[in-house]
This record gives C-alpha cells, sequence and structure tokens, in this order.
C-alpha cells in the first residue's frame, strides 16, 4: 500500500464549479498536510498547508484535513480557467531536514470556460 | 531574486553517458533537494542537503550522486544513464528554519531529461 493514495484524475468541470480534490495516507505519523500545485511544464509551487486536524480557508481554496480517517481535502470554489493545473498533496511527520514530504501522485484539473 | 535555477532544460542522453543537472538558489536557503517526477509517480526525492557539506540519500538514491560545495549551488550527477532515469527532475530549496516542516518548498522550473 502506498502512504499517500491520490486519485490522478484528469478531472474536468465548467467555470465556476466546486472543486473537490482528495488525499488518503496510511501512516498515522503524519502531521503536516501541504497542497502544492504545477501548472504545466513547470515545478510545484505551495497554495495551503495545514497543521493536524482542521480546516484553514484562503479565499477560494479551503484545505481540510481529518486525521481519524487519514484523508484530506482541497475544496476550491467559483473554479477558473487559471486554476487547471496538476494538484499535488504532501506530508511529513516533523520539521526537520530528516522529515522529507511525501508527495501524491497528483490530480490534473481542467476547468473548463 | 531569481529563486531556484536548473539548466539545462532538456537534455537527451545516450545510454551509459554521464551528465550533471546544475541547481542554483539565491534565496540563501539551507536546505536543498533533488526530486524526479514520473509520470503518474509523483515526486520521489533522490538526495537532499541541510547545508554546505552535507548530503544524505533519499527515497531513490542509486544511480545519482550530489554534492554541496556551496549554500547556492547543489549540482546533480548521473554517472552512467540508464532508460530508467528518464524523468523531470525538480531541484528545490526552503530555509530550513528549525522545527516548521510546512516551510514551502521552492521548486526551480526542472530538467526534462531523455535517456535513449
Amino acid at each position: 500500500q502506498k502512504e499517500v493514495e491520490q486519485d490522478p484524475g484528469p478531472l474536468s468541470v465548467p467555470e465556476g464549479a466546486i472543486v473537490s480534490l482528495n488525499c488518503t495516507y496510511s501512516n498515522s505519523a503524519f502531521q503536516y498536510f501541504m497542497w502544492y500545485r504545477q501548472y504545466s511544464r513547470k515545478g510545484p509551487e505551495l497554495l495551503m498547508y495545514t497543521y493536524s486536524s482542521g480546516n484553514k480557508e484562503d479565499g477560494r481554496f479551503t484545505a481540510q484535513v481529518d486525521k481519524s480517517s487519514k484523508y484530506i481535502s482541497l475544496f476550491i470554489r467559483d473554479s477558473q480557467p487559471s486554476d487547471s493545473a496538476t494538484y499535488l498533496c504532501a506530508m511529513s511527520t516533523g520539521g526537520g531536514a530528516t522529515n522529507k514530504l511525501i508527495f501524491g501522485t497528483g490530480t490534473l484539473l481542467a476547468v473548463q470556460p | 531574486n531569481a529563486g531556484v535555477t536548473q539548466t539545462p532544460k532538456f537534455r537527451i542522453l545516450k545510454i551509459g553517458q554521464s551528465m550533471t543537472l546544475q541547481c542554483t538558489q539565491d534565496m540563501n536557503h539551507n536546505y536543498m533537494y533533488w526530486y524526479r517526477q514520473d509520470p503518474g509517480m509523483g515526486l520521489k526525492l533522490i538526495y537532499y542537503s541541510v547545508g554546505a557539506g552535507i548530503t544524505d540519500k533519499g527515497e531513490v538514491p542509486n544511480g545519482y550522486n550530489v554534492s554541496r560545495s556551496t549554500t547556492e549551488d547543489f549540482p546533480l550527477r548521473l554517472e552512467l544513464a540508464a532508460p530508467s532515469q528518464t524523468s523531470v527532475y525538480f531541484c528545490a530549496s526552503r530555509k530550513g528554519t528549525s522545527g516548521r516542516a510546512w516551510e514551502t518548498q521552492y521548486f526551480g522550473p526542472g530538467t526534462r531529461l531523455l535517456v535513449l
């Protein structure tokens, strides 16, 4: 079983739709949860991070962590064509350099105008 | 600030050839990382460094070597290229403030490598 599982998509939605992106994980020691966005032929960039369980909102984006279910989500409200990208979840057990990020495989999102 | 820069952008290698992928950051970051990204496989950590002169293996280090002689540079060396090393390689860095796993990792634009 992979440590982090992510539905690869592709996911195609119309502009304005609410998008839900999800990851599941098996390592209960993960405490830090991040979402990276990667545009085509570019490097990933950090979108949001969350520590432990709970919700975090930033504009149209909401990150949600449910540690009891080992499940994290990223919601995008009022999706825009500029949101079309691959979204990668990433997790870590701690803060030092030896606590490395474990990435999901990424979900490709296309928002149709 | 240029951030994290990588050269070359694209390279074709023959089996058995060697090459060095260059990575430079101008943000005075302590931690630097090399990842490879294969279709459907996500990002896998190859090597990382917590400072000049200190490197350590990640998840998939076989076939690669690194060095870190300065804070800014973290080159990745492929000694005997194999088709399995066909991938997109990303270098990343973060400040390395103690205890902050959520510190942003800044990624370079990537190097696409094709081994034939």
